[in-house]
């Protein structure tokens, strides 16, 4: 089946420390898209690719970092610059035909402090 | 800027109710609209959309009717069941010249139903 795999589930930063979140999807979409997710604050835009090698910061990219070396891979890193990182963090892809088609979620990363 | 306002919850409701929950946006340019659904540790499932003025989009019970005179995607399911209880997301996107941007979200409605 096609889909958004996100790898780990339950993730802990210590202080100063860097950690990268995977996200992988067999869907043959152009575009994909990170977004953080706090309780009560709805899903914020992080960073999104509409195409390999490109990329583009969303609402709130600082202490973020991207990559998108291949199609189906769009790993986040959430650097120690990142301050406040204790939150969910969602994965998605769509065609890239326009702002009609959907987007497809994966199950989400959970990142806290240690 | 883009913003989507949905009424806040937790909304309780008996199973059978009926159901409405609000959403509102602004948008620079004509935004495609879409509600999502959800479930307690789990990522986003598409429920319905509407890419125009006057659509339906409709899935599972639920309905929404894009009014662009209002600026508004209001939810709607005549009779919910308890297996509806989730949080819902009403969003929009509007096309750029590159393609398709991400979404812009509201903060959820937690739905609640009590059989």
């Amino acid at each position: 089946d096609g889909g958004i795999t996100q790898s780990p589930k339950y993730l802990f930063r210590k202080e100063g420390q860097n950690v990268t979140l995977s996200c992988e999807q067999n869907l043959n979409h152009d575009a994909m898209y990170w977004y953080r997710q706090d309780p009560g604050q709805g899903l914020r835009l992080i960073y999104y690719s509409q195409i390999v090698n490109d990329f583009q910061k969303g609402d709130i990219a600082e202490g973020y970092s991207v990559s998108r070396e291949k199609k189906e891979s769009f790993p986040l890193t959430v650097t120690s610059a990142q301050k406040n990182p204790t939150a969910f963090y969602l994965c998605a892809s769509s065609t890239r035909t326009g702002g009609g088609q959907p987007q497809h979620f994966g199950d989400g990363t959970r990142l806290s402090i240690l | 800027g883009n913003s989507v306002t949905q009424m806040e919850g937790p909304v309780t409701l008996s199973e059978e109710a009926f159901l409405t929950i609000n959403c509102t946006y602004t948008a620079t340019g004509y935004p495609s609209l879409f509600w999502y659904v959800q479930y307690p540790g789990e990522g986003l499932q598409l429920l319905l959309k509407a890419t125009k003025a006057d659509d339906k989009g409709s899935n599972k019970g639920f309905e929404a009717t894009y009014r662009k005179e209002t600026t508004s995607f209001h939810l709607e399911k005549g009779s919910v069941q308890v297996s509806d209880s989730a949080v819902y997301f009403c969003a929009l996107s509007v096309h750029s010249g590159g393609g398709a941007d991400g979404l812009t979200f509201g903060k959820g409605t937690h739905l609640i139903i009590q059989p």
